[in-house]
């Protein structure tokens, strides 16, 4: 679980503003994803990369955007055409897709 | 694509009676079958899991049976204790195949409560 970290641990996002959630990790995965979470609800998968410079939409893409230039990083964009940003952000990985994945200890995004 | 169905939503035990969440999956082709628990404001992590070539694993109190022909497996949870209440996920997928159809997919999740 120390392998994968996510920052910050709590985001307050002005209407109308873009904010950038951070995702690293040094266990030498291939895949990483990003998955959103409300409260009492489960885990909504928003992008996925299976490898570096790739990356797929998962089922609920309007309103983020992604990047996978490192291996190591995987950072999540919260634009301003997510109307409804409040949320639980959790990043994992997996040393392939399908393999077992590893949560980091997420950001919980607020709107002020 | 996958679909993964799971059951209860919800699941009250009194402390030392058994607990058991059912999941069932839809792609034949799903190999790999992993049981997370996620604890209030915390991430979710890996408790157990088994591959298709088996057909239940156990480790000390949790253990998580397969059916392959059904396509339905289910987590077991002997002696709960009340740090067991948590939520639970299950999750499937296609593991050592390549493609976007290998990666997991998360069941909707049982929150379980142990009462004293």
């Amino acid at each position: 679980d120390g392998g994968i970290t996510q920052s910050p641990k709590y985001l307050f996002r002005k209407e109308g503003q873009n904010v950038t959630l951070s995702c690293e990790q040094n266990l030498n995965h291939d895949a990483m994803y990003w998955y959103r979470q409300d409260p009492g609800q489960g885990l909504r998968l928003i992008y996925y990369s299976q490898i570096v410079n790739d990356f797929q939409k998962g089922d609920i893409a309007e309103g983020y955007s992604v990047s996978r230039e490192k291996k190591e990083s995987f950072p999540l964009t919260v634009t301003s055409a997510q109307k409804n940003p409040t949320a639980f952000y959790l990043c994992a990985s997996s040393r392939t897709s399908g393999e077992t994945q590893y949560f980091g200890p997420g950001t919980r995004l607020l709107v002020l | 694509g996958e679909n993964v169905e799971q059951h209860p939503s919800t699941l009250s035990v009194q402390e030392g009676d058994s607990a058991v969440i059912k999941c069932t999956y839809s792609d034949s082709a799903s190999n790999y079958f992993p049981w997370y628990k996620q604890e209030l404001g915390k991430r979710p992590q890996l408790i157990i899991d088994i591959r298709s070539n088996v057909g239940e694993k156990k480790d000390q109190r949790i253990a998580v049976t397969l059916n392959k022909t059904a396509k339905h497996f289910s987590l077991h949870i002997t002696e709960t204790q009340p740090e067991d209440s948590a939520v639970y996920f299950c999750a499937a997928s296609r593991a050592g195949l390549t493609g976007t159809a290998s990666k997991l997919t998360f069941g909707t999740g049982t929150r379980l409560q142990v009462t004293l």
